[in-house]
């Protein structure tokens, strides 16, 4: 399983934009990537996923480097309950397991 | 109510007790996943399981079992449980054809 990385944790001011960068420099050509959110003492969340185009949702946007081997989760405008662990995940198109890293703790300042 | 329902929702187990964890989902999914959070670490996925007959390990399964007894319902078990087994556990669905996870809240387990 192709791995990623991020790092251990960002800082943001609320109400500004926040990008978290997330490397898979050993991506397969049919690994979606993934964004999943955990909230304290919340199972993780569905964040946004992408395959090579850049995507948006009422969450966030995803934005994909055209060789595939780096992705930046966008959260527009920061908000205090945007504060969570982000995970950036590659799931292949056979099997579809998630194997989660060690994500990026994300605090966000009033 | 929840999607995904896990019990017990917290559990305190003593070493070598056997313990089984819930997981029953009203989404309609077929596939179904267990997952262990240890504190301040990412989650290990360690079944899953795409339909009823079919039942897969994932990073870390040893020292655990699982039963899919219906496409609703995925429980793990811990044999003879011990310490270094306490953790917080997810149990997780997806759809065959959809690409959400969706996540249980989660079983707190500790072993003494």
């Amino acid at each position: 399983d192709a791995k990623t990385t991020q790092p251990n944790s960002m800082e943001s001011n609320e109400e500004e934009p926040v990008h978290l960068p997330c490397n898979h420099s050993t991506i397969s050509g049919t690994d979606y990537i993934h964004w999943y959110r955990q909230l304290p003492s919340q199972g993780p969340e569905y964040v946004i996923h992408g395959l090579t185009s850049n995507v948006n949702n009422r969450m966030a946007s995803l934005a994909i480097a055209e060789d595939r081997k780096s992705s930046t989760l966008i959260l527009h405008r920061a908000t205090l309950r945007d504060a969570a662990v982000y995970y950036c995940i590659l799931r292949g198109n056979q099997g579809g397991k998630l194997i989660f890293g060690q994500g990026t703790e994300l605090s966000v300042k009033p | 109510d929840a999607d995904v329902t896990q019990t017990p929702r917290n559990r305190i187990t003593k070493t070598g007790k056997r313990i089984m964890l819930e997981c029953s989902q009203t989404k309609g999914h077929d596939r179904m996943y267990w997952y262990r959070q240890d504190p301040g670490l990412g989650l290990r996925l360690i079944y899953y399981s795409f339909d009823v007959k079919d039942i897969n390990k994932g990073e870390i399964s040893d020292g655990y079992s699982v039963s899919r007894q219906a496409q609703a319902k995925f429980s793990l078990s811990l044999e003879s449980a011990i310490p270094n087994q306490t953790a917080l556990y997810f149990c997780a669905t997806r759809g065959a054809s959809g690409n959400t996870i969706y996540f249980g809240e989660g079983s707190w387990l500790t072993v003494v």
